[in-house]
């Protein structure tokens, strides 16, 4: 199983606000490092959502946001539209590991 | 914008080398600061650092294929590459190639199935 864990699915309706969250220990998120998000739409790439916690890069809305306490993570969405549905995933960086740097498991949005 | 695109056979036969390459554009690999990276995903299932190379030539490779992993950067052609030997049918996966900045990934390719079966 993956090192940071984040539920394997949630789920909301249009205009809703749902959040995900990655939980990892004190070697990773707890350590300090940083949490960054990809989304992943059906079908394609992963895209990078957030980066340093709760930074945008540009043209991702500002729906989207992160936040780090201790040892987790959250990404929340609000306003959700159809076209969120995608698998989201978290990553960082764990120190105790032999390789460093980690992906949640993922979450499946899923837009009622 | 800087654009990257795998390339590479789509079926490889087991205890075979997979072989892909990576065409980066919009962006040097030369010009440093920026970690090359290949990445995969099992069908259905998350995402699995493979390693990657830094324009010095430098690299870093998942302990866990570290044994079955190269990979190398013709900065000339702007292209860095991935070979897997005695692949299996568990090293079915889409490979993706990415850069890296430090610590997260910021611009990945469109990725490639790769398919081991005889």
């Amino acid at each position: 199983q993956s090192v940071l864990t984040q539920p394997p699915s949630v789920s909301g309706a249009p205009g809703q606000r749902v959040t995900i969250s990655c939980t990892g220990s004190s070697s990773n998120i707890g350590a300090g490092y940083d949490v960054h998000w990809y989304q992943q739409l059906p079908g394609t790439a992963p895209k990078l959502l957030i980066y340093g916690n709760s930074n945008r890069p540009s043209g991702v809305p500002d729906r989207f946001s992160g936040s780090k306490s201790g040892t987790s993570a959250s990404l929340a969405i609000s306003g959700l539209q159809a076209e969120d549905e995608a698998d989201y995933y978290c990553q960082s960086y764990d120190s105790s590991l032999s390789a460093p740097w980690v992906f949640g498991g993922g979450t499946k949005l899923t837009v009622l | 914008q800087v654009q990257l695109q795998e390339s590479g056979p789509g079926l490889v036969k087991p205890s075979q080398t997979l072989s892909l390459t990576c065409t980066v554009s919009g962006g040097s690999i030369s010009s440093g600061g920026y970690y090359w990276s290949w990445i995969r995903q099992h069908p259905g299932k998350g995402l699995e650092w493979i390693g990657y190379i830094y324009y010095s030539g430098s690299t870093y490779y998942n302990p866990s294929l570290k044994s079955r992993v190269t990979i190398s950067v013709d900065t000339s052609k702007n292209q860095f590459s991935l070979k897997l030997s005695s692949v299996t049918a568990a090293d079915t996966a889409v490979y993706y190639c990415a850069r890296m900045d430090a610590f997260f990934v910021d611009y990945w390719g469109q990725g490639t199935l790769v398919t081991v079966s005889s």
